[in-house]
């Protein structure tokens, strides 16, 4: 099946400092990618979709000047937290949607990334 | 807008069935999958269905869909300690795919 990855698994930054995420279709194109947060014990929060040579939409309530989105292959998006804070702590999650795929427009997810801010 | 709704929790002994239950709100859903994700893990795909579809068997999971009540389930045989795992529905009838908050399957051995 299609395989997402994502870079780093795990990050552990001091407050103030901005903290990159990399999210990477391996077998396929993702025109669109989704970058979720996941709060312990608790569901998916969509946070913003990413298209492929264009800016993300970002659902109401994300700072787009904190949470930078940058889509700029069919393979590749990152998601940079700037002045990281405390709160800023969770587990994010990548997605890629496979449209070309049987499955009609199936996301595959990355395995997330747990970024812990001191 | 657009709901999905899954019980939180569920609790079965090792060897029964598992059933969960999604209800959904979106009539134009074409595609409905069924997503696990083990601690500290993304969300691996299970299994997915067409609207068109009423039942999809895939070894020990076996998909019901009924279109008139927006009514999916997805049932375990033989429920193994290993299944302990958050279980994901999701539906997508175009560009957004809506996820329900996730039913957490306890397997007591």
């Amino acid at each position: 099946g299609a395989v997402v990855s994502q870079h780093p698994s795990w990050v552990i930054c001091k407050s103030g400092t901005s903290v990159k995420i990399e999210c990477r279709s391996l077998d396929f194109q993702a025109t669109t990618m989704f970058w979720y947060r996941q709060f312990p014990k608790q569901s998916l929060m969509l946070m913003a979709t990413s298209n492929e040579g264009s800016k993300a939409t970002y659902e109401q309530g994300v700072e787009k000047d904190k949470f930078l989105i940058n889509h700029a292959s069919l393979t590749l998006s990152t998601l940079t937290v700037t002045s990281a804070h405390p709160e800023d702590s969770s587990f994010y999650i990548c997605s890629a949607r496979d449209s070309v795929g049987s499955g009609g427009d199936t996301q595959y997810f990355g395995p997330g990334t747990r970024l812990t801010v001191l | 807008g657009e709901d999905v709704e899954q019980s939180l929790f569920l609790s079965v002994r090792e060897g029964d069935s598992s059933v969960i239950n999604c209800t959904y709100t979106d009539s134009s859903s074409t595609y409905l999958y069924w997503y696990k994700q083990e601690p500290g893990a993304g969300l691996q795909l299970l299994t997915y269905i067409f609207s068109n579809m009423d039942m999809k068997q895939d070894q020990r999971l076996t998909v019901l869909l009924n279109k008139k009540d927006k009514h999916l389930s997805l049932r375990i045989a033989d429920t193994q300690t290993g299944d302990s795992a958050i279980y994901f529905c999701a539906v997508s009838g175009g560009f957004k795919t809506i996820f329900g908050a996730g039913t957490r399957l306890f397997v007591k051995a």
